[in-house]
């Protein structure tokens, strides 16, 4: 299968601080990479679908001013955590398609705000 | 609102035993179905896909699609304590632009 890679694999931060988030394909090209939140022993939650060269589409409820993503190329896309807070922590994954329905997940990024 | 249901379990077998999966899906236009498996602290991982109706094998796996009862299962055969993990049912369509749906997930024992 595709190999998604997701950068850093955990972090530890201050209240307040921005956290950035890298995800690449690493043997595809990917129009669409999509970022999910998991809290402990719950399920999946999409927060934001990101096409290459434009906007990301955010979920109902999701804050776009605080949750910023980057997607400028087709192999890569961030997401920064901007002013980050406790409740800010969780496990952040991000997941790549390929071809028209496909995707890959990446290994996930552990978030934990002091 | 498009919604896939599985049941939560825990679906407990026995090692070497069949487990069955099943999850229901509301979208009729549903085209791609996906099964995830993913370990406590880890991300998903891809383990099988189906568009059409039937059965589709890999290995130990089996996927098997009723579109007209809008169902879509995994059989595991010979389950191993390896195969202990959450189970995600996923599904998209052209007319949610392929932006997949997920269900809650099945945890699955599988004890020695």
């Amino acid at each position: 299968g595709a190999v998604v890679s997701q950068h850093p694999s955990r972090v530890i931060c201050k209240s307040g601080t921005s956290v950035k988030i890298e995800c690449r394909s690493l043997d595809f090209q990917a129009t669409t990479m999509f970022w999910y939140r998991q809290f402990p022993k719950q399920s999946l939650m999409l927060m934001a679908t990101s096409n290459e060269g434009s906007k990301a589409t955010y979920e109902q409820g999701v804050e776009k001013d605080k949750f910023l993503i980057n997607h400028a190329s087709l192999t890569l896309s961030t997401l920064t955590v901007t002013s980050a807070h406790p409740e800010d922590s969780s496990f952040y994954i991000c997941s790549a398609r390929e071809g028209p329905d496909t995707q890959y997940f990446g290994p996930g990024t552990r978030l934990t705000v002091l | 609102q498009k919604e896939v249901e599985q049941n939560s379990g825990p679906l407990s077998v026995p090692e070497g035993a069949i487990a069955s999966l099943n999850c229901t899906y509301s979208d009729r236009g549903s085209q791609s179905f996906f099964w995830y498996r993913q370990y406590s602290g880890k991300s998903p991982e891809l383990i099988m896909f189906i568009y059409s109706n039937g059965d589709k094998e890999d290995g130990r796996f089996t996927a098997q699609l009723n579109k007209a009862s809008q169902y879509v299962s995994l059989l595991i055969r010979d389950s191993q304590p390896s195969d202990s993990a959450t189970y995600l049912c996923a599904v998209s369509s052209s007319g949610g632009s392929y932006i997949p749906t997920f269900g809650r997930g099945t945890s699955l024992i599988v004890h020695p």
